[in-house]
């Protein structure tokens, strides 16, 4: 059972440009949570989705960014005119359900940087 | 609001002995769950163990001990014998039964262990 998958691992972007990062969660998962890491830092929440909906997004900063789950397919966090403030580590998390109770599996993360 | 509070940003300790991470937090909800993660340089994240806030037993896992005081909202990390592949960074999380799939995290704390 192959664990969540995140693509690219790594990816590098020019000031404006657009970041597109993948979330393929477990399978059987229907939730999907995205956090970021700046450097020295913990990780933030940003989003939460299930399929096609989002649930929570007060993490998302109001401007750039946005995140969808469809019905087929992984989940993208894309991340419109990057800046260099942009530049982190970006994890997504999925679970069978939600509460304290469900754990959340971790990717491997996207290491963004932003040139 | 949710808050955790790891104040060791960084500990050092001996191989093959003993060392607590601490860990505070902050919720005003009554169903919660605590969780420890390792992020070794590699930069995954790798899930250790839980605790329920309506557990009476503190959690275990292997070397991995949660020693959980509610009265104190502390749930430090205890580990064991350490080996040179604990060296890592830790972080503590809290994720309220209320709050959807949301969870927050300290800062981390690296760990060093000497040969």
């Amino acid at each position: 059972n192959a664990g969540v998958m995140q693509n690219p691992r790594h990816l590098v972007r020019r000031r404006g440009q657009e970041a597109r990062l993948r979330c393929s969660p477990m399978k059987g998962h229907s939730h999907v949570y995205w956090y970021r890491q700046l450097p020295e830092e913990g990780l933030k929440f940003m989003v939460y989705l299930q399929k096609e909906n989002i649930i929570d997004e007060s993490g998302m900063p109001k401007e750039r960014f946005s995140a969808e789950f469809p019905k087929e397919g992984p989940s993208i966090l894309r991340i419109q005119q990057v800046v260099r403030g942009d530049s982190a580590a970006y994890f997504c998390a999925s679970s069978e359900g939600t509460g304290g109770f469900y754990e959340q599996y971790f990717g491997p993360g996207t290491r963004l940087t932003v040139t | 609001a949710q808050k955790i509070t790891q104040t060791q940003p960084g500990m050092f300790v001996q191989e093959k002995e003993a060392v607590t991470l601490d860990c505070t937090y902050d919720t005003s909800d009554q169903s919660y769950g605590l969780f420890w993660y390792k992020q070794p340089s590699s930069g995954e994240m790798i899930f250790l163990i839980y605790q329920g806030s309506y557990d009476e037993q503190n959690a275990t896992e292997g070397r991995y001990s949660l020693n959980f005081q509610k009265a104190r909202k502390s749930a430090n990390l205890v580990i064991s014998a350490s080996q040179l592949g604990d060296s890592a960074m830790y972080f503590c999380a809290m994720r309220e039964k209320n709050n959807a799939g949301k969870s927050t995290f300290g800062d981390g704390t690296t760990l060093t262990v000497k040969p």
